[in-house]
């Protein structure tokens, strides 16, 4: 089973500023098979990214994913007040599937 | 509009049963693998299940084989999990999602207590 570990846990930052989001695997994501989304309370898990850097469907060019192999980085460039929220990766190169625990991005 | 609905979620005692039911309009299920995943309280989310177009692979998370089983009705568009031996640590919001992969559409889920 690959377990994904996501860091920070809490990530504190002001509207406007980046946020770097890192997501690492304790195996190899065959073929970049990690995606990326984004949940607010009480809401389902939105998909932002799939394939490592392909944006969903009407995702912002504000959000951005980047890496291989076991190491993954989420970022989005200027937090918009909609973008505080918390985020997951998950890997669907090899089963089960799973998720990392999550990182809150926070107002600060 | 892409929609998926849950339901069948309640609280059940250890050791009962419950099946939850996913009714989706908006696209055909019959063309995509369809998973159901779950979320504890306050937790992350976690995969369960996942199906294949025509039931003929099925997948499950070590925690719920031979407990749980995923299964869909192309005819009515929907999604099911057939849930026994139910422990406390089920508890939580279950999701049906699109795709076998990554989740491009998800539900808004149904909650499944598990409490004596």
């Amino acid at each position: 089973e690959v377990v994904l570990t996501q860091s920070p846990g809490t990530l504190s930052l002001s509207p406007g500023e980046r946020a770097t989001l890192s997501c690492r695997a304790s195996l190899s994501v065959s073929s970049s098979y990690l995606a990326w989304y984004q949940q607010k309370p009480g809401q389902a898990p939105r998909l932002l990214i799939y394939g490592a850097s392909t944006r969903a469907t009407g995702i912002p060019d504000r959000f951005s994913g980047s890496g291989s192999g076991t190491d993954f980085t989420l970022t989005i460039s200027r937090l918009e007040p909609e973008d505080f929220a918390v985020y997951y990766c998950q890997q669907y190169g090899s089963s089960p599937r799973t998720f990392g625990g999550g990182t809150k991005v926070e107002i600060k | 509009e892409v929609q998926l609905v849950e339901s069948g979620g309640d609280l059940v005692q250890p050791g009962g049963s419950l099946r939850l039911s996913c009714s989706v309009s908006g696209f055909t299920i019959s063309s995509y693998w369809m998973s159901w995943v779950r979320q504890a309280p306050g937790k992350g989310l976690e995969w369960v299940a996942n199906i294949n177009q025509d039931e003929s692979e099925k997948y499950y998370v070590d925690s719920v084989k031979g407990r749980f089983t995923i299964s869909r009705d192309n005819a009515k568009n929907s999604l099911y999990l057939q849930m026994n031996s139910l422990r406390a640590e089920d508890t939580g919001v279950y999701y049906c999602a699109s795709g076998g992969m990554y989740h491009r559409f998800w539900g808004q889920g149904t909650l499944v207590t598990v409490s004596s």
